[in-house]
């Protein structure tokens, strides 16, 4: 089946502008998690989903970042004002749920540029 | 704090060796415990995870992991290593409490195995 899809997977902006990345779960998947990866580092944890609700946004670096899921589905990560630090690749993923551990699938990431 | 340390960089193994990628951690309680592999250019895919029971885990393409509770280890085993398995690997980890599926990596480790 279809995996974890993320748009766009390339996006050049200028510093102070705001930005919208997009991800689209595993069909059935309630849970939704976003990551930042910086270059040479590991993901970092930013925010995570279980059904629309925002159940842990302890990651988000500052109030410039902000994500929604309206419908339980599709994710946007928002982020204002843009700034040069905030370069990195940004990852989504999608698990059935959260007990029993159950394994996020990861999609391909956006890469955001800075300028 | 919750935290995962890969202590190597880099592995490098001769294909047909033993391959061993190291992770230790420090996490309140008994956490659960993945392994992650990034190839270049794709997403990160899920190796194998530990959640109870035997310290033994399998996981795809032949990989295992050995958790080892005294010594807050999971590190990742392959008996035969193959070319192919060149790639980034990472550990990560969750806590059981609270209602997060938040993953805590390591900073990753590259495998590079030679013909």
């Amino acid at each position: 089946g279809a995996g974890v899809s993320q748009t766009p997977s390339n996006k050049v902006t200028e510093k102070g502008k705001y930005v919208e990345l997009r991800c689209d779960p595993i069909s059935g998947h309630t849970a939704l998690y976003w990551y930042r990866q910086s270059l040479g580092q590991g993901p970092e944890f930013l925010i995570y989903f279980q059904g629309t609700g925002a159940a842990d946004d302890s990651g988000l670096p500052n109030d410039r970042f902000f994500a929604v899921r309206p419908e339980g589905s599709v994710s946007t990560l928002k982020i204002q004002r843009t700034e040069r630090g905030d370069s990195a690749v940004y990852l989504c993923a999608s698990s059935r749920g959260v007990g029993e551990a159950y394994e996020q699938y990861f999609g391909p990431g956006t890469r955001l540029t800075v300028t | 704090a919750q935290s995962v340390a890969q202590p190597e960089d880099q592995v490098n193994v001769a294909e047909g060796n033993p391959l061993t990628v190291k992770c230790t951690y420090s996490v309140s309680g008994n956490p659960y415990l993945f392994w992650y592999v990034q190839y270049p250019n794709r997403g990160l895919q899920f190796l194998l995870k530990y959640i109870t029971g035997d310290n033994l885990v399998k996981g795809s393409y032949g990989f295992e992991a050995e958790f080892n509770k005294s010594q807050t280890s999971f590190h990742l085993k392959k008996p035969s290593a193959l070319v192919s398995d060149s790639a980034l690997y990472f550990c990560a980890v969750r806590g059981r409490s609270g209602n997060t599926g938040k993953l805590i990596f390591g900073q990753g480790t590259t495998l590079q195995v030679k013909p």
